[in-house]
């Protein structure tokens, strides 16, 4: 196990309903990213947060939008669903150091279904 | 396109059998370039790093290549196992700043079969 929790596990929204995704990263971790990963593809990133404060971002609409709270836990949330949102979302929690080579680790995902 | 490609998209092996996936990838400069092991409905776990300056990384039975010139890794499994059917993702982080921003390939479905 990785120690990074999301929740729910699964959900079922229909279009244009709003939903919010959340994820505890690992005890020590500073930084949370969030990741789409639709059904035989690659995780693409959506945004990262570092202490509080989005520090990247991917090619994703605004309605996309995110925070993290002081213990460094995370929530993703998506207005006006649309059907191409289908997907798994993954989060990663990770602690930046000086080096780039910050291992992220990786929840189990929540699985969104919009219909 | 997509920063990263992977080959095969598919394969099958038998138990104890040694298998090579490949990965190409355009991400310039890059920072390092990672591989991951994804079960189905799970979240990837990561099986190495390398920078650019490194030439392989081991991980047990899994041993990863990079060659930076020809921009072209491979992941290695030796002796496998049902437990490695699974899907082996390429990822590559670019050398920005202060980001951690991966770019994922698509994956090479992996099945093992006694």
């Amino acid at each position: 196990e990785t120690g990074v929790t999301q929740s729910p596990t699964h959900l079922i929204k229909t279009r244009g309903q709003q939903v919010t995704l959340r994820c505890s990263s690992q005890s020590g971790h500073n930084t949370v990213s969030w990741y789409q990963q639709a059904l035989g593809q690659g995780p693409q990133f959506i945004f990262q947060y570092y202490r509080e404060e989005e520090n990247g971002r991917g090619n994703f609409p605004p309605r996309f939008s995110g925070l993290q709270f002081p213990n460094y836990s995370s929530e993703l949330n998506v207005n006006a669903l649309e059907l191409d949102d289908s997907a798994l979302y993954l989060c990663a929690s990770s602690l930046k150091s000086g080096t780039s080579q910050n291992i992220q680790y990786f929840g189990a995902g929540t699985r969104l279904s919009v219909l | 396109k997509n920063q990263v490609e992977q080959s095969p998209q598919s394969l099958i092996i038998l138990e104890g059998k040694n298998c090579t996936l490949q990965c190409n990838y355009t991400v310039s400069p890059f920072s390092n370039l990672r591989w991951y092991k994804q079960d189905t409905g799970r979240g990837p776990v990561s099986l190495t790093i390398m920078t650019f300056s490194e030439n392989t990384k081991s991980n047990g039975r899994y041993t990863a290549t990079l060659d930076a010139d020809t921009k072209q890794s491979s992941l290695h499994i030796t002796a496998s196992q049902l437990s490695d059917s699974a899907s082996y993702i390429c990822v590559v982080s670019p050398a920005r700043f202060n980001t951690d921003k991966l770019i994922f390939g698509t994956g090479t479905r992996l099945q093992v079969f006694p």
